[in-house]
């Protein structure tokens, strides 16, 4: 059982580059979402997605884009980078909203130098 | 003031001891509280859940004082296997899912 998958793991950028982080889950979740996390700080939510065609706003998503064309699949897009995204990036993913088990990928370290 | 509050640690203790956290979150509507775990450079993963009589999972119990706001973990004989951060997180409604930054915990032999 795969869960939640990212990639890349490692990633450097360069200023004003753009990737895309790819995230897949294989539970048939209907919530998604974008995480950072920074050293010594808590879990920042960027971007949320409560089923497929449905995304929104969290805390940080300045500087981010997301689609969710599937119910599977969640891609983070960053455009523009700027070194203030340096981070750890976790895409999850949790059955429905309400408190339940969330899900978490493996991560994916991205420095902008 | 911080949604969600942690003593950051880190807390450095032999194995065999006992072992308390306390986290302190501020909206007095939050649902749901839970304690996750994050190895180093890894995910975080549920530890488990937080209920208002408290529970317990093995050597770990998990206390909710919905009066004074506060949650708390308490491992007992510690192993060096505990070493993690444990991130206490709140549940508030909709989407909103509030992770605290996290207590370090190392377990020396």
């Amino acid at each position: 059982n795969a869960g939640v998958t990212q990639t890349p793991k490692f990633r450097i950028l360069k200023i004003g580059q753009s990737m895309t982080l790819q995230c897949t889950q294989d539970m048939n979740h209907n919530y998604m979402y974008w995480y950072r996390q920074d050293p010594g700080m808590g879990l920042k939510l960027i971007y949320y997605s409560v089923g497929a065609g449905i995304t929104d706003k969290g805390e940080v998503p300045n500087g981010y884009n997301v689609s969710r064309s599937t119910t599977e699949d969640f891609p983070l897009r960053l455009e523009l980078a700027a070194p203030s995204q340096t981070s750890v990036y976790f895409c999850a993913s949790t059955i429905q909203g309400g408190g339940n088990t969330i899900y978490f990928g493996e991560g994916s370290w991205l420095t902008v130098v | 003031r911080k949604e969600v509050e942690q003593d950051p640690g880190p807390f450095n203790v032999p194995e065999g001891a006992t072992v308390a956290f306390n986290c302190t979150y501020s909206n007095s509507a939050s649902q749901s509280f839970f304690w996750y775990r994050q190895d180093c450079r890894k995910e975080p993963k549920l530890l488990m859940s937080v209920y208002s009589s408290g529970n317990e999972d093995g050597r770990f119990t998990a206390q909710l004082n919905r009066a004074s706001q506060y949650i708390s973990l308490l491992i007992r004989d510690s192993k060096l296997s505990d070493s993690a951060t444990y991130l206490c997180v709140v549940y508030t409604g909709g989407f909103k899912t509030i992770f605290g930054a996290g207590t370090r915990l190392f377990v020396k032999a």
